[in-house]
């Protein structure tokens, strides 16, 4: 029941900004939308997460669309460590609790 | 300290095998996660609980029990598994949904890969 669509991989220059976008058509107006990270081997790691508007941390930013019907991570200055599966998260409504609805992920690869 | 720790790393069974997965995080979260990745696929979440409650069951299979003896602890047992539950196991934890709205961070082990044969 994923809730979110990413490209499948992209690539991006080191010390370039990398532009990760994510489709959530039909979120609904209480539903979070969450970025996590995959490095081969580890578990997923927290980047951000937003509901409307615009955040941004020591990691990244979070670009909100006013209709929220789409997002983008954008990590400023890529590193080659920065190379992960990237996750485009819903939290959505389950029974009386609620669960991180993964998306596909996006393959991030940053070249040197 | 964020870290969730999961033991065994490794785990090899046979299908007639019982076995367990521990969890164990020192962060004071009250709701904790099971979930299972295939390769090349994103985590699907199994279980969850809350305030040491099972909330949340993904019909799964009933060879596969989760307990939850205290807010620091998640285990799962497994029993009877089948080669195709061969995965990696998460564990995560976090605040409980609903405590501090939109920051139920949930931070997540290195996981268990599981082999069964």
């Amino acid at each position: 029941d994923a809730k979110t669509t990413q490209p499948t991989s992209m690539d991006c220059a080191e010390g370039r900004a990398a532009n990760l976008p994510c489709n959530h058509s039909t979120i609904s107006g209480n539903e979070y939308v969450y970025w996590y990270r995959q490095i081969h081997s580890q578990g997923p790691q927290y980047i951000i997460h937003g509901l409307k508007n615009n955040e941004t941390n020591e990691m990244a930013s979070l670009i909100i669309t006013e209709d929220r019907k789409s997002s983008t991570l954008i990590l400023p200055h890529a590193t080659l460590r920065d190379t992960a599966v990237y996750y485009c998260i819903v939290r959505v409504l389950r029974s009386n609790d609620y669960k991180l609805s993964f998306g596909a992920g996006t393959t991030v690869t940053v070249r040197a | 300290d964020t870290e969730v720790t999961q033991t065994p790393k490794h785990l090899v069974m046979g299908m007639t095998n019982k076995k367990s997965l521990k969890c164990e995080q020192h962060m004071g979260h009250r709701a904790m996660y099971w979930y299972k990745q295939k390769a090349k696929k994103p985590p699907e979440l199994m279980f969850v609980y809350s305030y040491e409650k099972l909330s949340i069951n993904e019909s799964v299979p009933s060879r596969f029990s989760p307990e939850c003896p205290n807010s620091s602890l998640l285990n799962l047992h497994l029993h009877a598994l089948q080669p195709e539950d061969s995965a990696l196991y998460l564990c995560a934890s976090s605040h409980p949904w609903g405590t501090s709205e939109g920051s139920n961070i949930q931070y997540f082990g290195a996981g268990t890969r599981l082999s069964v044969l």
